[in-house]
């Protein structure tokens, strides 16, 4: 079963602190994997995909299929970051799961 | 230009009421969704269609129906409306051709209140 699991359902953080926010996922076969971010109140916008190993605002996020896990990093934390972050898991069907989502709360 | 356009961006309507909401989108893309976000911001897969079929069909009560009239085009319609069926209602789409598989695009979503 495709499953996607956030541990932290809040990070409070202050501004300049690293930032790790946490994801770990269930499939049998080779995912697609991302992280979405929702600022407040508005749409779901792709951050990241771990196809294009890319960094973005300087988030980035690595694949590790042995640990099952696609957590996202960033090494100084903006306030400007808060946000709602999802890590989101495409499989072979195409449909997209989501996790259960991260608030992050980055204070000054 | 507006990726993925839904309307209204809010609603407010009453129990036992029929509403429907509206998902278009110019990229091109020929896979259509529509999500439902919860009080607790969780997000949770409804429908989905690929060029004007439906593909995916989640465990949701036969009081939603969706209807794609093109592929670029996804409407959701509610009867009876229930207090539960409050939440943000969020369409999107992407692209299933082999190579160009990526993320979703969102649209801005729908807040429906029903009081």
């Amino acid at each position: 079963a495709q499953r996607v699991t956030q541990p932290e359902k809040l990070l409070s953080v202050f501004k300049g602190a690293p930032v790790e926010l946490k994801c770990n996922y269930s499939y049998s076969g080779s995912p697609e994997l991302f992280w979405y971010v929702q600022y407040s109140r508005q749409r779901l916008q792709l951050l990241l995909r771990h196809i294009s190993r890319e960094s973005i605002k300087g988030f980035t996020a690595d694949l590790n299929k042995g640990e099952t896990s696609f957590h996202l990093k960033k090494p100084f934390a903006q306030e400007e970051d808060s946000a709602m972050y999802y890590c989101a898991l495409r499989g072979n069907t195409g449909k997209l799961i989501f996790g259960q989502g991260t608030t992050l709360q980055v204070k000054p | 230009d507006t990726a993925v356009s839904q309307t209204p961006k809010y609603l407010v309507t009453q129990m036992g009421n029929d509403k429907s909401i509206k998902c278009e989108q110019n990229l091109g893309h020929d896979t259509m969704y529509w999500y439902k976000q919860d009080s607790k911001k969780f997000l949770k897969i409804m429908f989905s269609y690929n060029n004007k079929e439906l593909i995916i069909n989640e465990t949701v009560p036969n009081r939603f129906s969706p209807k794609s009239p093109d592929k670029a085009h996804l409407n959701l319609h509610i009867n009876s409306l229930e207090l539960g069926d409050s939440a943000v209602y969020f369409c999107a789409s992407s692209s299933a051709k082999t190579g160009v598989r990526g993320g979703y695009t969102f649209g801005s979503g729908t807040r429906l209140t029903v009081v």
